[in-house]
C-alpha cells in the first residue's frame, strides 16, 4: 500500500526558510516523478514544483521560481522543500504527490497524495 | 496558457446520478485530464484518468458508480447511486510540456 506522509511545517515569520520532507513507502519510489503541491484552506489546488525520477528534470511554479528548491533522495525514499524567503502568501498546506506513470515518465497525472504538513506564514 | 473550467458547485440527492464537467480551454481539447476528490479535512485522493476518447483508467479500489466519458474539449465525472460520502470537492488535473501541471478550480458536490 502506498502512503506519503509529510512533515517539516509550522509556523514561520515573512522572509525566514522552512524545509518541508515526504517519507514515501509501498512503491518502487525511484521509478516515478513527485510533486508539491499546495492548498490554501478553504480554496483550490496549486501545484507548485515537480521532479523526475532521477532529479535531471526540475520544474517550478512562477509563484515559487528563485525561493523554492525541490529534491529527492531515492536512497531514503524521500521528497523534500526547501523554501525560502517566505512570504505570508505561501500560507498553505502542503501535499505531497506521486506521478502516476513510472518508467522515467515525467508528465502525467498525479495518483497518490499524502495528507499535507500545514505551513504558516506570519510574524 | 490552459485553463481548466469548472462550475464551483453541484447538487444531487442520495441515490441519484450527478454529472460534473471540467472544460479545457482553446487549443487543448485532446488532453487527457485527471479527476481528484478531496472529502473534508482529507488530502485529495486520485479518481481517475481520461483521455479525449473517453477511455478511462481509475485509481485503486474506486468504485463502479464513478465513471468518465468526453466530449470534444469536455471531460466528465459521472457518479451514480449517490452516497452521503461522496459529498466533497472534485478537482481535474491536466499535465503537458510548457504547461506544467494545471489544476481546475474544484467543484463542491453537495448530496441532498
Amino acid at each position: 500500500e502506498v502512503h506519503l506522509v509529510e512533515s517539516g511545517g509550522g509556523l514561520v515569520q515573512p522572509g525566514r526558510s522552512l524545509r518541508l520532507s515526504c517519507a514515501a513507502s509501498g512503491f518502487t519510489f525511484d521509478d516515478y516523478a513527485m510533486h508539491w503541491v499546495r492548498q490554501v484552506p478553504g480554496k483550490g489546488l496549486e501545484w507548485v514544483s515537480g521532479i523526475s525520477w532521477n532529479s535531471g528534470s526540475i520544474v517550478y511554479a512562477d509563484s515559487v521560481k528563485g525561493r523554492f528548491t525541490i529534491s529527492r533522495d531515492n536512497a531514503k525514499n524521500s521528497l523534500y522543500l526547501q523554501m525560502n524567503s517566505l512570504r505570508a502568501e505561501d500560507t498553505a498546506l502542503y501535499y505531497c504527490a506521486k506521478g502516476g506513470i513510472g518508467s522515467g515518465y515525467f508528465y502525467g497525472h498525479f495518483d497518490y497524495w499524502g495528507q499535507g504538513s500545514l505551513v504558516t506564514v506570519s510574524s | 496558457q490552459l485553463v481548466l473550467t469548472q462550475s464551483p458547485s453541484a447538487s444531487a440527492s442520495l441515490g441519484a446520478s450527478v454529472k460534473l464537467t471540467c472544460i479545457l480551454s482553446s487549443g487543448h481539447s485532446s488532453n487527457a485530464i485527471a479527476w481528484h476528490q478531496q472529502q473534508p479535512e482529507t488530502g485529495p485522493r486520485y479518481l481517475m484518468r481520461l483521455n479525449s476518447d473517453g477511455s478511462h483508467s481509475k485509481g485503486d479500489g474506486i468504485p463502479d458508480r464513478f465513471s468518465g466519458s468526453s466530449s470534444g474539449a469536455e471531460r466528465y465525472l459521472t457518479i451514480s447511486s449517490l452516497q452521503s460520502e461522496d459529498e466533497a470537492d472534485y478537482y481535474c488535473q491536466t499535465w503537458g510540456t510548457g504547461i506544467n501541471w494545471v489544476f481546475g478550480g474544484g467543484t463542491k458536490l453537495t448530496v441532498v
